[in-house]
C-alpha cells in the first residue's frame, strides 16, 4: 500500500457545524502533515506530526484542531469554520521528520470543503 | 522576491511539442520536489532531486545544485500532461517543511 488516503472527497458546513477531516497511511511513514490550498495558490503547510506529537503549528486559528490517534491515522477537526475557510485541505506523509534527502512527501487527494 | 521562483507561469502548447517548466530557488536545499496537480486534484510527487537528472516515461527533470536551478522537461506532450507543475524544496535550515514555488499552468491541445 502506497498511498495516502483521504475522507470524505466533499464537505460542505455550515459555519456552527462540527466535522472532521480524515487521513490515513499505511506505508509506515512517522511523520505527517495538513495542508491548505487555496484556488491557483500553492499549498500552505498547517501542521506537522512527528511521531504522533505536534511539531509544528504554522499559527493556525484554533477553530482548526488536529488530531493523530496513531501512527497511520491523522485527522482535522474543524468547528466554527468561516466562509474565508473553504478550500482544498492536503493530507500529506514522509518516512521520517526531518530534511533528509531521501525524506519525499506522499501527498493525498485532498477533502475540497466549502463553508456556508 | 520568493524564495522558490517557477517559469513560467503559464504555459499552452500543441500536442507533440517538447516542454521545459524552470525552477530557481534562493535557499540551501537537501532536495527539490517536482509536483503536478490537475485540475480540482490532489497531488501527485512526480521526482525528488538532490543532484543530477531522473527520468521516467515521457518525463525528465534535472537539477544544477551550484546554480540552484532544475528544470522538468515533458517530451512528446500529451493533453493528458495539462496540469500544475509545482517545484518544492526542502530548505537545509527548515527541517520538515517545504516550500513552494507558485506553480506553472501547462495546457496542452489537440
Amino acid at each position: 500500500d502506497t498511498e495516502v488516503t483521504q475522507t470524505p472527497k466533499h464537505l460542505v458546513m455550515g459555519m456552527t457545524n462540527k466535522k472532521s477531516l480524515k487521513c490515513e497511511q499505511h506505508m509506515g511513514h512517522r511523520a505527517m502533515y495538513w495542508y491548505k490550498q487555496k484556488a491557483k495558490k500553492p499549498p500552505e503547510l498547517m501542521f506537522v506530526y512527528s511521531y504522533e506529537k505536534l511539531s509544528i503549528n504554522e499559527s493556525v486559528p484554533s477553530r482548526f484542531s488536529p488530531e493523530c490517534p496513531n501512527s497511520s491515522l491523522l485527522n482535522l477537526h474543524l468547528h466554527a469554520l468561516q466562509p474565508e475557510d473553504s478550500a482544498l485541505y492536503l493530507c500529506a506523509s514522509s518516512l521520517f521528520p526531518g530534511s533528509s534527502s531521501y525524506n519525499e512527501q506522499f501527498f493525498g487527494p485532498g477533502t475540497r470543503l466549502t463553508v456556508l | 522576491k520568493n524564495e522558490v521562483e517557477q517559469s513560467p507561469q503559464n504555459l499552452t502548447a500543441q500536442e507533440g511539442e517538447f516542454i521545459t517548466i524552470n525552477c530557481s530557488y534562493s535557499v540551501g536545499i537537501s532536495a527539490l520536489h517536482w509536483l503536478q496537480q490537475h485540475p480540482g486534484g490532489g497531488i501527485v510527487s512526480l521526482f525528488m532531486l538532490s543532484s543530477g537528472k531522473k527520468k521516467h516515461g515521457r518525463l525528465i527533470a534535472t537539477i544544477n545544485i551550484q546554480e540552484k536551478h532544475s528544470s522538468l522537461h515533458i517530451t512528446a506532450s500529451h493533453p493528458r500532461d495539462s496540469a500544475v507543475y509545482i517545484c518544492a524544496v526542502r530548505v537545509i535550515q527548515g527541517a520538515q517543511k517545504l516550500v513552494f514555488g507558485q506553480g506553472t499552468r501547462l495546457t496542452i491541445n489537440p
